[in-house]
């Protein structure tokens, strides 16, 4: 079956630091590949995506590039701002008609002025 | 414009007692999801409809959980005779038609049974 896999958090930070977050997925098929965030008090929110093999996915100063050969898409910020504080879930779809996501376990992201 | 919403926000129940979650998708969204998301946890899928349809419940943990969506808009998740374990955080997300990627997600009703 589908899985992924996260960096186990917490992870904290100081403002301005370079962000990686690692993510890698078992997946049947080929899967599209996400990062959605959870900002506190709010509910979970599409951050980046990416359809296929080598493609990169960006939004707000962050990036995460699908990597098929070792089944990666891995989140990163060159440098993170205190309100980028928040939970990031990798996530994943292989789209066979039913785009049912496979989250990962999730990240707590601090980041401290 | 107006997103997805949950209603209750936050629910207790006492063991044995059946809850109903509402979910209303953003207008005009065919496909409807629900997810369950124990503490710490990453969301789990439950179910998943087309319009009305159920076409996959797969993740549903146990019989005590059903979910309908009768015209094709508002979803309602029901749990009968709760426990402890069903004490999570349940999600709706919605999106705007089966090819597309992208899910649109509530801000889930946090369950908790006492």
């Amino acid at each position: 079956g589908n899985s992924v896999t996260q960096m186990e958090g917490p992870v904290t930070l100081s403002e301005e630091a370079f962000l990686t977050i690692n993510c890698t997925y078992t997946a049947t098929g080929y899967p599209s590949l996400f990062w959605y965030v959870q900002y506190p008090g709010e509910g979970l929110q599409l951050l980046l995506k990416a359809t296929k093999a080598d493609d990169k996915g960006s939004n707000k100063g962050f990036e995460a590039t699908y990597r098929k050969e070792t089944t990666s898409f891995h989140l990163e910020k060159g440098s993170v701002q205190v309100s980028d504080s928040a939970v990031y879930f990798c996530a994943l779809n292989t789209n066979f008609g039913n785009e049912k996501l496979t989250f990962g376990t999730g990240t707590r992201l601090t980041i401290i002025p | 414009g107006a997103g997805v919403s949950q209603s209750p926000r936050y629910k207790v129940a006492k063991r044995g007692q059946d809850v109903a979650l509402r979910c209303d998708p953003i207008s005009g969204h065919v496909s409807l999801f629900w997810y369950q998301q124990a503490l710490g946890q990453g969301p789990e899928f439950l179910t998943y409809f087309q319009n009305e349809a159920q076409l996959d419940k797969s993740g549903l943990p146990s019989d005590r959980f059903f979910a309908e969506r009768p015209e094709g808009s508002v979803s309602t998740l029901k749990i009968q005779r709760t426990q402890q374990e069903d004490s999570a955080v349940y999600l709706c997300a919605s999106s705007l038609r089966t090819a597309s990627y992208e899910q649109y997600f509530g801000p889930g009703t946090r369950l908790t049974v006492t």
